[in-house]
């Protein structure tokens, strides 16, 4: 099995400033790393997929890195409307998936 | 615009048997594969199974003796059976388009598991 690490498990800054979150993967997975967003009550939405790849409609303030088993997300300028709680997910190991616990982002 | 609908009963006892169906609207099932999810109260996102393109199915290994997922009598649904619940077992659940990356998703159906 493949388990992923996130950290922090939470965090709180201010507007404007640069947001990062990093996942590990206890083997190389190659760029096979997805991040989601997910609001208290609501289902969670792709922003990332394959480590990099900004999803369709999705803002450019947020942005991925990494490959093998580190890979970081980051949000450029945090907005209030980014408070979530964001999940890195890996699909390497087909035909099952893991998702990372979570990071909280709040603002301060 | 594809979206996907989701209904099954929300409270049910321990020892009984969960079952969901989510419809895909604005499109066809036989396009991609499906998936369940489910998130504990206040947990993470644990993956339990999906459905391929040629019906093939693939679980959680730790939900897999009691999981089933299936195409649903109507055309585009699936559906997802757990059994010989128990209070673990509480959670929201969640039907998404899987292609590597999940990115559709319902709504969630919250489940209790309680007597």
């Amino acid at each position: 099995d493949i388990q992923m690490t996130q950290s922090p498990s939470s965090l709180s800054a201010s507007v404007g400033d640069r947001v990062t979150i990093t996942c590990q993967a206890s083997h190389d997975i190659s760029n096979f790393l997805n991040w989601y967003q997910q609001t208290p009550g609501k289902a969670p939405k792709l922003l990332i997929y394959d480590a990099s790849n900004l999803e369709t409609g999705v803002p450019s303030r947020f942005s991925g890195s990494g490959s093998g088993t580190n890979f970081t997300f980051t949000i450029s300028s945090l907005q209030p409307e980014d408070v979530a709680t964001y999940y890195c997910q890996q699909y390497d190991n087909l035909p099952t998936f893991t998702f990372g616990p979570g990071t909280k982002v709040s603002i301060k | 615009q594809v979206q996907l609908q989701q209904w099954g009963a929300g409270l049910l006892e321990p020892s009984g048997t969960l079952s969901l169906t989510c419809a895909v609207s604005g499109g066809s099932l036989s396009d991609f594969n499906w998936s369940w999810i489910r998130q504990s109260p206040g947990k993470g996102l644990e993956w339990i199974g999906g459905i391929n393109l040629s019906g093939i199915t693939n679980y959680n290994p730790s939900l897999k003796s009691r999981v089933t997922i299936s195409m649903g009598t109507s055309k585009d649904q699936f559906s997802l059976r757990l059994t010989y619940l128990t209070a673990a077992d509480t959670a929201v659940y969640f039907c998404a388009r899987e292609a590597g990356s999940f990115d559709l998703w319902g709504r969630g159906t919250l489940v209790t598991v309680s007597s």
